[in-house]
């Protein structure tokens, strides 16, 4: 099962910061989160993903609180190519399967 | 580098019919797990395969089954299709099983008449 809760929608000016939350406030000590996004009919691409600390890599930055019940994905600079369903996940370890619930899409507007 | 590979890309079936989805891996990666989505819906976990081996099922009816062959490409096979099986079924990869990041395929879109 899910264990995300992510907002339907969101929009965003093109380049302005996209900030995307994610609460995941069952998540357990040893349980990762996980971004991924999904445009129009493709199959999902990872983004990055984090355990305690926050991560950044070319494509996005990971934030995740404290008590590790919530994050936010931030894209720096976001652009019309950003546009896509946005997708927290929290893997869980008992197997390597990915719980996917509907995602925030995300409108980056010109 | 090569990424996840599936085929066919699109697929049309009638119902009852037999249907057989191919996925390769990235090369190296050792497990590949099948998921359906349905349209406005998150992809949905059907199988993990490791080394050949069954490593997860999802919440799915026995008309779903899979193997993973030697050079670790696999195949997804449904039978006595029905009418809600039409999605687009995803193949990802992962170098290990149990920590490794997941690659996703462009999948196939099943359409079932």
């Amino acid at each position: 099962d899910a264990k995300t809760t992510q907002p339907p929608s969101m929009d965003c000016a093109e380049g302005r910061a996209a900030n995307l939350p994610c609460n995941h406030s069952t998540i357990s000590g040893n349980e990762y989160v996980y971004w991924y996004r999904q445009i129009h009919s493709q199959g999902p691409q990872y983004i990055i993903h984090g355990l305690k600390n926050n991560e950044t890599n070319e494509m996005a930055s990971l934030i995740i609180t404290e008590d590790r019940k919530s994050s936010t994905l931030i894209l720096p600079h976001a652009t019309l190519r950003d546009t896509a369903v946005y997708y927290c996940i929290v893997r869980d370890l008992t197997g390597n399967q990915f719980y996917f619930g509907t995602g925030t899409s995300l409108t980056v507007i010109p | 580098d090569a990424g996840v590979t599936q085929s066919p890309t699109h697929l049309i079936k009638t119902r009852g019919q037999h249907v057989t989805l191919r996925c390769s891996p990235i090369s190296g990666h050792k497990s590949v797990s099948w998921y359906q989505q349905v349209l406005g819906q998150g992809p949905q976990f059907i199988f993990q395969y490791y080394e050949k081996e069954e490593r997860g099922r999802g919440n799915f009816p026995d008309r779903f089954s899979a193997r993973q062959f030697p050079n670790y490409s696999s195949e997804l096979n449904v039978n006595a299709l029905l009418l809600g099986d039409s999605a687009l079924y995803l193949c990802a990869s992962s170098l290990g099983f149990l920590t490794d990041t997941q690659y996703f395929g462009p999948g196939t879109r099943l359409t079932v008449l």
